[in-house]
This record gives C-alpha cells, structure tokens and sequence, in this order.
C-alpha cells in the first residue's frame, strides 16, 4: 500500500449523473494531483494542488471541478460528462510540489460514461 | 516537452531472462524517475536517478542516466513473471511537474 487510497474504485455514470471522486493520502504530503489516463494515450496531468490552492489547470474542461478541503484530502467533482471522458482516474501525492521527490499514486477510480 | 518517450512500447521476454527499456527526453532536467504500473492500476515508483548520477541499483534493477544524449534505460534482470506490468519514465526539471510517456508493456512469460 503506498498511503494513498481513492474510492470509488469503479463507477459508471450516465451523462446528467453528478458523481465524485475521492482521494485521501495519509503520508503527511503537500502536493496532490489528479491524472487521466485513457487507453493508448500517455497519462494526462489534470490538476495541480499545493498547500491546499490549486497552482495548476491543464486546460481541463469545466465539468471536471477539483476541491482540495485539506492537505490530506481532494476530490473530483464530475457533472454532464461525456463518454469519452471514461478512463482510469489517478490521485497521486508528493511531499512537496518542486521538489525532487516521488509521487505516490493511488489505485485510480475506473469510470465508465455511458 | 519534459515528456520521456519509451522504447520499444512493447516487449515480451521469457522468464530468467534480463529485460531493457529505454526512455528518451529533451530538456535539461534535475532527476528522471522510473515507474511501474499493473494492469488498470495505479502507478509505483521504482527509482530516481539524479542529473549527477550516471548509474543507480535497486535489487534486479539497474537504472543509467546519459544526460548527453538524453537518454535513460531501465534493466530488469532474471526477470519474473510477476514483472509484467507497464513501464514509465518522467524525467523531472527543477520547477516542472512529471510528465508521462505512453510507456513500455512489458510481458514475461513463465
């Protein structure tokens, strides 16, 4: 286990559905982030959080809505997504975001739109 | 792009035998990382090697950094079954986040 846990593990969504994601790490870290990581295509920075404020949005699309309540916690707010925005969902966290250092990854949340 | 590019993108061995992949950037940066991920799971690091380093071990793992050419490889040896997985590396500047490639599968057949 690597202290990073995120459920659901899987979900299937309709379109109108509101869902979220959830992410907790319990290593003491600073910086979490969300990745997307869709079949054939290299895995896709989506958010950037450090010291609870969001420093990085890689031009993702306003139904994905990231909230960072704690250091320990983010989640993933999804609302009228599309099918093609079914993949593996990754939480990852690192001790401090320009660092050196790791990053420590979740088991990811598969999701399916339907 | 800070992004690492692996190659081959697939690779299938037998069992025992060393497996090598290679990862290709093009900025300067201040370390790369290797990662491993299993199938439909989450990524685990496995090594970082600094700028200053040229070689790096861990257990069946042997990491070499080439910053003139800009080039890393990753060598299992006596590999195992339990090794098939994808393989990634992110090589990381000083300030950038890591960025992905689209990686090596790697298969090791019992």
């Amino acid at each position: 286990e690597t202290g990073v846990t995120q459920t659901p593990r899987h979900l299937v969504m309709g379109m109108t559905n509101k869902k979220s994601l959830k992410c907790e790490q319990h290593l003491g870290h600073n910086a979490m982030y969300w990745y997307k990581q869709s079949a054939k295509k290299p895995l896709e920075l989506m958010f950037v959080y450090s010291l609870e404020e969001r420093v990085e949005n890689n031009s993702v699309p306003s139904r994905f809505s990231p909230e960072c309540p704690n250091s320990s916690h983010l989640f993933l707010h999804l609302h009228t997504l599309q099918p093609e925005d079914s993949a593996l969902y990754l939480c990852a966290s690192s001790q401090v975001r320009t660092g050196p250092d790791e990053q420590f990854f979740g088991p990811g949340t598969r999701l399916t739109v339907l | 792009s800070q992004q690492g590019e692996e190659d081959p993108q697939a690779l299938s061995i037998q069992e025992g035998e060393n497996a090598t992949m290679n990862c290709s950037y093009k900025t300067s940066i201040n370390n790369l990382q290797w990662y491993r991920q299993n199938s439909g799971r989450g990524l685990v690091h496995l090594i970082l090697i600094r700028s200053n380093e040229r070689e790096k071990h861990s257990g069946r793992l042997r990491v070499t950094l080439d910053t003139s050419k800009k080039s890393s490889s990753l060598l299992i040896t006596a590999s195992r079954a339990a090794d098939t997985a994808s393989y990634f590396c992110a090589p990381r500047g000083s300030q950038g986040n890591l960025i992905f490639g689209k990686g090596t599968k790697l298969s090791v057949k019992p």
